[in-house]
């Protein structure tokens, strides 16, 4: 199994809305990455979390909070958004140490703020 | 640091011409480097890797892409494009260290004319 399952697929959430993307993986890989992709763009990279704990912060706003609650699973909430944060929402995951190479990616969530 | 340079945002080709899409890095250590290709309304996939050892690597449906040490470059090639390799192309490099970024080129549109 080499899937990254997002959750959902597709979002709207007005400005004052909370809500939560999920990610979630079964291919033991301990690194797991949300990265944001706006039309036309690359993906830029948000967040990096190592063995569930958060190692890198790409300066992302605090109404983007990340969780790991558990080796499989990777979580952002999300809270009172802005219109210009509408973008493809990707999970990534890779393995650690010696074997750590590629990432691989999820279909993503694509979230619109209205 | 490191950083990815895509020269051509897009390449229009006519099917079963050959294609090769440029890339150029630049990093102060050593890096793994990947061409990642996205189709539309999809996450990304790994078309291919160089990790070490032979600069020519292959993907399983005809893109090569050859590692330059000297040049610094990752170009992707394919002697004969179907129209089904139209996408979005990135190139991107991580370095050795676990759980890094990978940081990806601004991407090439690769569009197929019958």
């Amino acid at each position: 199994d080499t899937e990254v399952t997002q959750t959902p697929k597709h979002l709207v959430m007005g400005m004052t809305n909370k809500k939560s993307l999920k990610c979630e993986q079964h291919m033991g890989h301990r690194a797991m990455y949300w990265y944001k992709q706006k039309a036309k763009k690359p993906p830029e990279l948000m967040f990096v979390y190592s063995y569930e704990k958060l190692s890198i912060n790409e300066s992302v706003p605090s109404r983007f909070s990340p969780e790991c609650p558990n080796s499989s699973l990777l979580n952002l909430h999300l809270h009172a958004l802005q219109p210009e944060d509408s973008a493809l929402y990707l999970c990534a995951s890779s393995a650690m140490g010696a074997a750590n190479t590629e990432a691989f990616f999820g279909q993503g969530t694509r979230l619109t703020v209205v | 640091a490191q950083s990815v340079t895509q020269l051509d945002s897009q390449v229009p080709v006519f099917e079963e011409a050959p294609v090769e899409l440029r890339c150029n890095y630049s990093s102060s250590v050593s890096v793994y480097l990947f061409w990642y290709v996205q189709y539309p309304n999809q996450g990304l996939q790994l078309l291919l890797k160089y990790l070490s050892g032979s600069t020519l690597v292959e993907s399983i449906n005809g893109f090569e892409a050859e590692f330059n040490k000297s040049q610094t470059s990752f170009h992707l090639r394919k002697p004969s494009v179907h129209i089904s390799d139209t996408a979005e192309y990135f190139c991107a490099v991580r370095n050795y260290s676990s759980a890094s970024k990978i940081i990806f080129g601004s991407g090439t549109r690769l569009s197929i004319r019958p």
